[in-house]
């Protein structure tokens, strides 16, 4: 079975500061994996994913991930962020099992400040 | 782009009553998923399909049924609504060989 934490419920920052939301998942097999983006009364849309080759994957939109096998982490990070950043973000792991089904992570609530 | 449409945005309904909630996707995806989301829990699975009339049970099926008759198109089922299935509810679609799954925009339902 595998499983997500995202370690942190709540992140606030100021507008223009760096952010990481930090994601740790446990499986016993390779994995995909996947950050997740909802803004307000809307669905989840995906930021970005990692299936294999290069550990970094970059969104359109500035976000950045890294793959740590070793460390079984996957990062989420923006060196500047906006406040239309403002959203909650969740991280999701799949092996490859029941059809690629997904393990989502219970949510990081980033809040940008003015 | 990829469409996934659910039918309604909120729904309101009362305790007992059989609530259908409907989603269609464009996309010929073969795996399609309900999910209901609560505040600090994250995303729940419910049920999902791989195929027409195929289904199987996620992580809390309990209180839930689904129909698979089209390809398009997967219905969540509350056969009797109770107060505790007051949530957002979120469907989404993938290709069978992949991980990355669409979202619809999501229903909240108010059972009262």
């Amino acid at each position: 079975a595998q499983s997500v934490t995202q370690l942190d419920s709540q992140v606030p920052v100021f507008e223009e500061a760096p952010v990481e939301l930090r994601c740790n998942y446990s499986s016993s097999v390779s994995v995909y994996l996947f950050w997740y983006v909802q803004y307000p009364n809307q669905g989840l849309q995906l930021l970005l994913k990692y299936l294999s080759g290069s550990t970094l994957v970059e969104s359109i939109n500035g976000f950045e991930a890294e793959f740590n096998k070793s460390q079984t982490s996957f990062h989420l990070r923006k060196p500047s962020v906006h406040i239309s950043d403002t959203a909650e973000y969740f991280c999701a792991v799949t092996d490859g099992g029941s059809n690629y089904k997904l393990t989502f992570g219970k949510g990081t609530l980033l809040t940008v400040n003015p | 782009d990829v469409k996934v449409t659910q039918s309604s945005r909120y729904l309101v309904k009362r305790t007992g009553e059989k609530v259908f909630l409907e989603c269609v996707q464009d996309m010929d995806h073969e795996n399609m998923f309900w999910y209901r989301q609560d505040p600090g829990l994250g995303l729940r699975l419910i049920y999902f399909s791989y195929d027409v009339k195929m289904k199987e049970k996620g992580d809390i099926p309990e209180g839930y049924s689904v129909s698979r008759e089209k390809k398009e198109r997967f219905s969540l089922i509350l056969e009797s609504a109770s107060t505790n299935q007051t949530s957002m509810y979120l469907c989404a679609s993938s290709f069978i060989a992949t991980g990355t799954q669409y979202f619809g925009p999501g229903t909240r339902l108010t059972v009262l």
